[in-house]
């Protein structure tokens, strides 16, 4: 079954701990993509990549890193979390002009 | 200007209404444009693309206007379980394909 895993599904953490979601795709898709959707903000993209080793800034890019070591695997980094990043993300993966399949989502608590 | 605008609903029609949402963007350089559902607290999932000519899935129907830098998604015969938040996509063009996504139009449909 085609599909985007995402894990954790839901963390709580404390501000400043490093933490790492992790995305792993099954389509042998080029593209991931991450987002983050706030209440009344929509979603909005925080970073992308079109290859393996090729990583690049989207909207929001504050705070998070990436990385695309194999074409599979795109976790999200947050180095020294804040409250300001609590929200709702999103991984996805494109096939195409648009992202064709989202992952679950991972629900993240700063406190 | 917000680069992708939706009126945010809510939407509350009864089963077998016909409804439709309209959603603007700024940039006349868009190339790809989609519909999106989202169910509460749960992933995007692709609804449909949306056609220069418009196209038609079942009874749902999207429309494209460049003129006036629209697109449009009616329903017909609405169903109880069309109740979502429907999120419009524009994707901009440079290599990337980039979306933006709408904050979303919600729409309940009761019996």
């Amino acid at each position: 079954e085609a599909q985007v895993t995402q894990n954790p599904r839901y963390l709580i953490t404390v501000t400043g701990k490093k933490l790492t979601v992790t995305c792993s795709q099954n389509m042998n898709h080029e593209y991931m993509s991450w987002y983050r959707q706030d209440p009344g903000l929509g979603l909005r993209q925080i970073y992308y990549s079109m290859n393996v080793e090729v990583t690049d800034k989207g909207d929001v890019p504050e705070g998070y890193k990436v990385s695309r070591k194999e074409k599979r695997n795109f976790p999200l980094i947050l180095e020294s979390p804040s409250p300001n990043q609590t929200s709702l993300y999103f991984c996805a993966s494109r096939l195409g002009y648009t992202e064709a399949f989202f992952g679950q989502g991972t629900r993240l608590t700063v406190v | 200007r917000k680069e992708v605008e939706q009126d945010p609903g809510p939407f509350n029609v009864p089963e077998g209404a016909t409804v439709a949402f309209n959603c603007t963007y700024s940039n006349s350089a868009s190339q790809s444009f989609f519909w999106y559902r989202q169910d509460c607290r749960k992933e995007p999932k692709l609804l449909m693309s949306v056609y220069s000519s418009g196209n038609e899935d079942g009874r749902f129907t999207a429309q494209l206007n460049r003129a006036s830098q629209y697109i449009s998604l009616l329903i017909r015969d609405s169903k109880l379980s069309d109740s979502a938040t429907y999120l419009c996509v524009v994707s901009r063009s440079g290599g990337s394909y980039i979306p933006t996504f709408g904050r979303g139009t919600s729409l309940i449909v009761h019996p």
